[in-house]
């Protein structure tokens, strides 16, 4: 979701539970999306990506699904761990070096 | 491997002093980037650089100049510090290799100008 003032959206959930951050991104043109995580004072890292060609990929406890028609990302989390708090946001590769990163949703997990 | 290193981690700036952010990659990678990052916003692109020897504008250049004598380092110029340029900064780079869009970034550098 979109931020206000300086505030990222939150997502509050309970170590065990699955969790779902969604991204809305702005290019019908853009044709790769990826999901990073950033932890607290460090660099953004990948956690996984797919081609505008796909709906759905899996990776180890993460889902990533792709809705075209609504221009819509989400990143599902399985058994949320705490290791998994950090910020999540997605990036949509629109053109030649054209890549676009959202603002973030701030995940934290409660034990 | 290290991956993406940039130094220093920390540095306040007087308003009008200069100073070089460094990055260095050792992956062998053509494409290398940098980024500022402001607290609730995305991250935004100042330059980029496709390889040794060539450099070009990201979204937001102003203020600042990039340089590519060699595929590793890709350092960071900000000639005449502004109170606008407080921000963390960001290097990434990824293989340029078709169909892999991955970025891996530095640790970052957390500036701030007085």
């Amino acid at each position: 979701g979109e931020s206000v003032g300086l505030h990222l959206p939150t997502l509050s959930v309970q170590e065990g539970d699955n969790s779902i951050i969604n991204c809305a991104y702005s290019n019908s043109a853009s044709d790769y999306f990826i999901w990073y995580k950033q932890e607290s004072g460090k660099g953004p890292q990948f956690i996984i990506d797919i081609r505008s060609n796909m709906d759905k990929r899996q990776g180890q406890r993460v889902t990533v699904l792709l809705n075209k028609t609504v221009k819509h990302l989400s990143l599902q989390i399985a058994a949320t761990q705490p290791g998994d708090s950090a910020v999540y946001f997605c990036a949509e590769k629109g053109g030649y070096q054209k890549v676009t990163f959202g603002i973030g949703t701030k995940l934290q997990v409660i034990p | 491997n290290a991956g993406v290193t940039q130094t220093p981690k920390f540095r306040i700036l007087k308003i009008g002093q200069s100073m070089t952010l460094q990055c260095t990659q050792d992956m062998n990678h053509n494409y290398m980037y940098w980024y500022r990052q402001d607290p609730g916003m995305g991250l935004k692109l100042i330059y980029y650089s496709v390889g040794a020897g060539i450099t070009d504008k990201g979204e937001v250049p102003n203020g600042y100049n990039v340089s590519r004598s060699t595929t590793e380092d890709f350092p960071l110029r900000l000639e005449l510090a502004a109170p606008s340029q407080t921000s963390v900064y960001f290097c990434a780079s990824r293989s340029g290799l078709a169909g892999l869009y991955e970025q891996y970034f530095g640790p970052g550098t957390r500036l701030t100008v007085t």
